[in-house]
């Protein structure tokens, strides 16, 4: 157990739907990563918070948006949805600002666009 | 930009047999190498990390691996492999130290299936 939390671990939805997906990371780590993880294209860095404030953004599509709150979950939201978008949506924690340590992952929401 | 690529889609060994799972990267200054193993329907997990030092790491579950600077390489490795070894594996590279955050940029994985 990494200690990440995520929810829903599963969520089936429509083309144009909109939905959220909630990580809690580890106690006590301020950074949180989204990462989108497709058959076709591997893990997709999307976008980091670090103690609430965004700190750098990867591929993450203008459709998507995400958050990290006072109490340091965070959220990322998923709108217009398409096919396209079923992957797995991975959340990762570190704790600090050094560039040494490993991310830590939680199991994953799996969203299916029908 | 970094970059690290697995150049092996699959590996397939008999069990008990060595395990290579080959990694190379690309990176402006020093390498901060990881792996990660991933069992179905589950999250990623770390498995070893090179930051400094010796160039063979020994992480989780028997695991090492072997940094080369000079053939730009991080290949993980398992003495003999075990049936429950049978996963994806990831090898990835943190940021620059002058990049903004510290994420992971991954390869694109390795399959990994040990028969018995």
């Amino acid at each position: 157990d990494s200690g990440v939390t995520q929810t829903p671990k599963h969520l089936i939805t429509a083309t144009g739907q909109r939905v959220t997906l909630r990580c809690s990371p580890r106690s006590g780590d301020l950074s949180v990563y989204w990462y989108q993880q497709s058959l076709d294209q591997g893990l997709q860095f999307l976008i980091q918070y670090y103690n609430g404030e965004e700190r750098a953004k990867g591929n993450i599509l203008e459709r998507f948006s995400a958050q990290q709150f006072p109490d340091l979950h965070s959220e990322l939201n998923l709108s217009s949805l398409e096919l396209g978008d079923s992957a797995l949506y991975f959340c990762a924690s570190s704790g600090t600002r050094t560039t040494t340590g490993e991310l830590f992952f939680g199991e994953g929401s799996r969203l299916t666009v029908l | 930009a970094q970059s690290v690529a697995q150049p092996e889609d699959q590996v397939n060994v008999a069990e008990g047999n060595p395990l290579t799972v080959k990694c190379t990267y690309s990176v402006s200054g020093n390498p901060y190498l990881f792996w990660y193993v991933q069992y179905p329907n589950r999250g990623l997990q770390f498995l070893l990390k090179y930051i400094t030092g010796d160039n063979l790491v020994k992480g989780s579950y028997g695991f090492e691996a072997e940094f080369n600077k000079s053939q730009t390489s991080f290949h993980l490795k398992k003495p003999s492999a075990l049936v429950s070894d049978s996963a994806l594996y990831f090898c990835a590279v943190r940021d620059t130290p002058e990049a903004a955050g510290n994420k992971l940029t991954f390869g694109g994985g390795t399959r990994v299936l040990v028969k018995p």
